[in-house]
């Protein structure tokens, strides 16, 4: 079946614009989750998505990062006034409870702030 | 700062040879978590081991736990130039539905 589907692949934005990045999960999957990885270094938690319980927001860096999700579906994390340090590549994760433990990743998406 | 860390950094090997990477982390876990990362990309999950095992194999790839000293290493043997990428551990200490802490990595290059 379809994997974790993210767009864009791609996006640079000028300091100080918001973005809105997508992120599709595997059909079923009732948690997602967001992280961010930097160049050159591993995975950061951002937030945490389960069924319709109230999501885990403790990864999230600054109230300029914020992220929704509709149901058990599309999620979108959004960056407001965009600095240059939000440059990464965010990935996302889908999982189905209850199971093993493995995360479902998508491809990322790869912002440059400019 | 990481849950966990990897070591080493970097590995160049030639074809054919195994590869060993280590990673140490800091608390108690449910299981921790081996990932490959090709061209600072997708993550594809390798192997999962629980805190109660001790040793997994899958193919080409084996994974031990100490849990004693929180560490674990991934063995790949008989490498390929295919097997070049960042492999990343990551625990799962079964808070916030289970997030992974990752560590930074190890670049392995397997040179033909």
């Amino acid at each position: 079946g379809a994997g974790v589907s993210q767009s864009p692949s791609n996006k640079v934005t000028e300091k100080g614009k918001d973005v809105e990045l997508r992120c599709d999960p595997i059909s079923g999957h009732t948690a997602l989750y967001w992280y961010r990885q930097r160049l050159g270094q591993g995975l950061e938690f951002l937030i945490y998505f389960q069924g319709n319980s109230a999501p885990d927001k403790s990864g999230l860096p600054s109230d300029r990062f914020s992220a929704e999700r509709t149901g058990e579906s599309v999620s979108t994390l959004t960056i407001q006034r965009t600095q240059q340090e939000d440059s990464a590549v965010y990935l996302c994760a889908s999982r189905q409870f209850p199971d093993a433990g493995r995360q479902y990743f998508g491809p990322g998406t790869r912002l440059t702030v400019t | 700062s990481q849950q966990g860390e990897e070591d080493p950094q970097a590995l160049s090997i030639q074809e054919g040879e195994n590869a060993t990477m280590n990673c140490s982390y800091k608390t108690s876990i449910n299981n921790l978590q081996w990932y490959r990362q090709n061209s600072g990309r997708g993550l594809v999950h390798l192997i999962l081991i629980r805190s109660n095992e001790r040793e997994k194999h899958s193919g080409r790839l084996r994974v031990t736990l100490d849990t004693s000293k929180k560490s674990s290493s991934l063995l790949i043997t008989a490498s390929r130039a295919a097997d070049t990428a960042s492999y990343f551990c990551a625990t799962d200490a079964g808070t916030s539905g289970s997030r992974l802490t990752f560590g930074e990595g190890t670049q392995l290059t397997v040179n033909p």
